[in-house]
Protein backbone atom coordinates (compact mmCIF):
# COMPACT_ATOMS: atom_id res chain seq x y z
CA UNK A 1 0.00 0.00 0.00
CA UNK A 2 1.49 3.04 -0.62
CA UNK A 3 0.81 5.95 1.44
CA UNK A 4 2.99 8.75 -0.70
CA UNK A 5 1.92 8.21 -4.71
CA UNK A 6 3.45 10.75 -7.59
CA UNK A 7 1.10 9.10 -10.07
CA UNK A 8 3.69 10.83 -13.28
CA UNK A 9 6.50 8.74 -13.78
CA UNK A 10 7.72 11.79 -16.52
CA UNK A 11 7.19 15.47 -17.25
CA UNK A 12 8.36 17.06 -20.02
CA UNK A 13 8.23 20.84 -19.72
CA UNK A 14 9.28 24.07 -22.04
CA UNK A 15 12.09 26.15 -20.64
CA UNK A 16 10.82 29.52 -19.37
CA UNK A 17 7.50 27.85 -18.70
CA UNK A 18 5.61 26.30 -15.20
CA UNK A 19 6.53 22.68 -14.15
CA UNK A 20 4.13 21.22 -11.84
CA UNK A 21 5.04 18.31 -10.00
CA UNK A 22 2.22 16.58 -8.14
CA UNK A 23 2.11 14.23 -5.45
CA UNK A 24 -1.01 12.60 -3.38
CA UNK A 25 -0.73 10.66 0.14
CA UNK A 26 -3.13 9.02 1.81
CA UNK A 27 -2.86 9.67 5.58
CA UNK A 28 -3.91 12.46 7.15
CA UNK A 29 -1.83 12.10 10.06
CA UNK A 30 1.44 13.11 8.28
CA UNK A 31 3.26 16.40 9.62
CA UNK A 32 5.68 17.61 6.50
CA UNK A 33 6.56 16.84 3.61
CA UNK A 34 9.38 17.26 1.34
CA UNK A 35 10.82 17.46 -2.29
CA UNK A 36 14.03 16.16 -2.66
CA UNK A 37 15.79 16.33 -6.37
CA UNK A 38 17.94 13.80 -7.89
CA UNK A 39 20.70 13.99 -10.75
CA UNK A 40 21.57 10.73 -12.51
CA UNK A 41 24.51 9.01 -10.22
CA UNK A 42 24.43 11.03 -7.61
CA UNK A 43 22.16 11.31 -4.23
CA UNK A 44 19.19 13.17 -3.78
CA UNK A 45 19.12 17.09 -2.45
CA UNK A 46 16.78 18.30 -0.45
CA UNK A 47 14.88 21.07 -2.52
CA UNK A 48 12.21 22.07 -0.10
CA UNK A 49 9.71 21.18 2.55
CA UNK A 50 6.47 22.68 4.14
CA UNK A 51 4.35 21.74 7.57
CA UNK A 52 0.65 20.13 7.47
CA UNK A 53 -0.15 23.32 9.83
CA UNK A 54 0.41 25.98 6.29
CA UNK A 55 -0.76 25.86 2.55
CA UNK A 56 2.30 27.45 1.07
CA UNK A 57 6.05 27.65 0.86
CA UNK A 58 7.82 29.62 -1.23
CA UNK A 59 11.67 29.97 -1.93
CA UNK A 60 13.13 31.59 -4.67
CA UNK A 61 11.37 29.74 -7.95
CA UNK A 62 9.97 27.15 -5.84
CA UNK A 63 6.76 27.18 -4.17
CA UNK A 64 4.74 24.29 -2.65
CA UNK A 65 1.38 24.43 -2.09
CA UNK A 66 -0.31 21.65 0.25
CA UNK A 67 -4.50 21.02 -0.10
CA UNK A 68 -5.04 18.82 3.18
CA UNK A 69 -8.13 18.25 2.36
CA UNK A 70 -7.71 16.77 -1.07
CA UNK A 71 -4.16 14.98 0.59
CA UNK A 72 -2.18 16.45 -2.29
CA UNK A 73 0.61 18.69 -2.52
CA UNK A 74 2.53 20.04 -5.82
CA UNK A 75 5.53 21.71 -6.18
CA UNK A 76 5.42 24.47 -8.80
CA UNK A 77 9.06 25.67 -10.79
CA UNK A 78 8.58 29.15 -12.25
CA UNK A 79 10.56 29.79 -14.37
CA UNK A 80 11.67 26.13 -15.63
CA UNK A 81 15.46 25.75 -16.60
CA UNK A 82 17.22 22.86 -18.33
CA UNK A 83 19.27 22.71 -14.61
CA UNK A 84 16.25 21.74 -13.27
CA UNK A 85 15.79 18.95 -15.56
CA UNK A 86 15.53 15.80 -12.65
CA UNK A 87 13.86 13.50 -11.29
CA UNK A 88 11.71 14.73 -8.25
CA UNK A 89 10.89 13.08 -5.14
CA UNK A 90 8.17 13.83 -2.63
CA UNK A 91 8.17 12.76 0.77
CA UNK A 92 5.98 12.57 4.10
CA UNK A 93 7.26 12.67 7.21
CA UNK A 94 5.54 11.30 10.46
CA UNK A 95 6.67 12.81 13.59
CA UNK A 96 4.99 10.08 16.57
CA UNK A 97 6.71 7.16 15.12
CA UNK A 98 9.22 8.82 12.85
CA UNK A 99 7.88 7.42 9.53
CA UNK A 100 9.56 8.81 6.38
CA UNK A 101 7.70 7.78 3.28
CA UNK A 102 8.96 8.21 -0.03
CA UNK A 103 6.94 8.22 -3.63
CA UNK A 104 8.51 6.75 -6.59
CA UNK A 105 9.70 10.26 -8.43
CA UNK A 106 8.93 12.42 -11.19
CA UNK A 107 11.24 12.65 -13.71
CA UNK A 108 10.94 16.19 -15.02
CA UNK A 109 12.38 17.10 -18.47
CA UNK A 110 12.90 21.04 -19.30
CA UNK A 111 13.29 21.14 -23.29
CA UNK A 112 14.94 24.06 -24.33
CA UNK B 1 33.79 17.94 3.99
CA UNK B 2 33.68 15.25 0.98
CA UNK B 3 30.15 14.85 1.93
CA UNK B 4 28.40 11.07 2.41
CA UNK B 5 30.97 8.69 0.89
CA UNK B 6 29.72 4.98 -0.57
CA UNK B 7 31.85 2.39 -1.34
CA UNK B 8 31.67 0.57 -4.28
CA UNK B 9 29.38 2.96 -6.46
CA UNK B 10 28.82 -0.59 -8.68
CA UNK B 11 28.43 -3.88 -7.72
CA UNK B 12 27.90 -7.21 -9.55
CA UNK B 13 27.56 -10.16 -8.04
CA UNK B 14 25.92 -13.84 -8.70
CA UNK B 15 23.09 -14.90 -6.95
CA UNK B 16 24.25 -16.62 -3.52
CA UNK B 17 26.96 -14.42 -2.75
CA UNK B 18 27.46 -12.05 -0.24
CA UNK B 19 27.17 -8.20 -0.52
CA UNK B 20 28.66 -5.60 1.52
CA UNK B 21 27.81 -1.90 1.22
CA UNK B 22 30.09 0.35 2.85
CA UNK B 23 29.17 4.02 4.11
CA UNK B 24 31.30 7.24 5.57
CA UNK B 25 28.90 9.89 7.29
CA UNK B 26 29.52 13.46 7.12
CA UNK B 27 31.50 14.11 10.12
CA UNK B 28 29.72 15.11 13.02
CA UNK B 29 26.65 14.06 12.10
CA UNK B 30 24.16 11.75 14.42
CA UNK B 31 21.88 9.84 11.80
CA UNK B 32 22.99 7.55 9.87
CA UNK B 33 20.09 6.29 7.08
CA UNK B 34 20.29 3.24 4.47
CA UNK B 35 17.71 3.52 1.50
CA UNK B 36 16.85 1.62 -1.16
CA UNK B 37 15.28 2.97 -4.31
CA UNK B 38 14.04 0.32 -7.43
CA UNK B 39 11.62 1.06 -10.07
CA UNK B 40 8.61 -0.53 -8.69
CA UNK B 41 8.58 0.87 -5.22
CA UNK B 42 10.73 4.01 -5.70
CA UNK B 43 13.26 4.68 -2.52
CA UNK B 44 12.48 2.80 0.50
CA UNK B 45 14.02 3.17 4.43
CA UNK B 46 15.89 0.19 5.00
CA UNK B 47 17.01 1.25 8.79
CA UNK B 48 17.97 4.18 10.84
CA UNK B 49 20.85 4.98 13.28
CA UNK B 50 21.41 7.24 15.82
CA UNK B 51 24.57 7.75 17.62
CA UNK B 52 25.52 4.24 15.86
CA UNK B 53 22.53 2.74 17.53
CA UNK B 54 20.34 0.94 15.52
CA UNK B 55 16.53 2.57 16.18
CA UNK B 56 14.30 1.37 13.61
CA UNK B 57 14.67 -1.22 11.13
CA UNK B 58 11.38 -1.99 10.20
CA UNK B 59 12.18 -1.35 6.41
CA UNK B 60 14.22 -4.41 6.11
CA UNK B 61 13.29 -6.67 3.81
CA UNK B 62 14.05 -9.85 5.07
CA UNK B 63 16.98 -11.59 7.51
CA UNK B 64 19.27 -11.95 4.65
CA UNK B 65 19.81 -7.97 5.05
CA UNK B 66 21.54 -6.50 7.83
CA UNK B 67 23.38 -3.51 8.93
CA UNK B 68 25.60 -2.57 11.65
CA UNK B 69 27.31 0.75 12.58
CA UNK B 70 30.42 -0.10 14.58
CA UNK B 71 31.69 3.58 15.06
CA UNK B 72 30.46 7.16 14.37
CA UNK B 73 32.20 6.79 10.93
CA UNK B 74 31.25 4.17 9.01
CA UNK B 75 28.60 1.78 8.46
CA UNK B 76 27.90 -1.37 6.11
CA UNK B 77 24.56 -2.75 4.77
CA UNK B 78 24.96 -6.95 3.82
CA UNK B 79 23.04 -8.96 1.85
CA UNK B 80 23.58 -13.09 2.81
CA UNK B 81 22.74 -14.40 0.37
CA UNK B 82 22.17 -12.19 -2.22
CA UNK B 83 18.83 -12.68 -4.95
CA UNK B 84 18.57 -11.08 -8.14
CA UNK B 85 15.13 -9.24 -6.53
CA UNK B 86 17.81 -7.64 -4.96
CA UNK B 87 19.00 -5.57 -7.53
CA UNK B 88 18.60 -1.82 -6.66
CA UNK B 89 20.22 1.35 -5.70
CA UNK B 90 21.59 1.54 -2.13
CA UNK B 91 21.73 5.05 -0.67
CA UNK B 92 23.68 6.21 2.26
CA UNK B 93 22.18 9.46 4.31
CA UNK B 94 23.35 11.39 7.39
CA UNK B 95 22.09 14.47 9.06
CA UNK B 96 22.57 16.06 12.36
CA UNK B 97 18.90 15.78 13.31
CA UNK B 98 15.78 13.67 12.40
CA UNK B 99 13.97 15.17 9.61
CA UNK B 100 12.17 17.49 8.75
CA UNK B 101 14.08 19.68 11.61
CA UNK B 102 17.29 18.69 9.53
CA UNK B 103 18.31 18.38 5.89
CA UNK B 104 19.60 14.72 5.41
CA UNK B 105 22.44 14.55 2.97
CA UNK B 106 22.67 11.83 0.47
CA UNK B 107 25.74 9.10 -0.65
CA UNK B 108 26.41 9.24 -4.65
CA UNK B 109 24.69 5.53 -3.75
CA UNK B 110 25.83 1.88 -4.46
CA UNK B 111 24.60 0.28 -7.79
CA UNK B 112 23.89 -3.42 -7.07
CA UNK B 113 23.32 -6.02 -9.58
CA UNK B 114 22.70 -9.67 -8.62
CA UNK B 115 22.65 -11.59 -11.68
Amino acid sequence: DQQVKQNSPSLSVQEGRISILNCDYTNSMFDYFLWYKKYPAEGPTFLISISSIKDKNEDGRFTVFLNKSAKHLSLHIVPSQPGDSAVYFCAAFKDSNYQLIWGAGTKLIIKP
Amino acid sequence: DAGVIQSPRHEVTEMGQEVTLRCKPISGHDYLFWYRQTMMRGLELLIYFNNNVPIDDSGMPEDRFSAKMPNASFSTLKIQPSEPRDSAVYFCASSFELPPQETQYFGPGTRLLVL
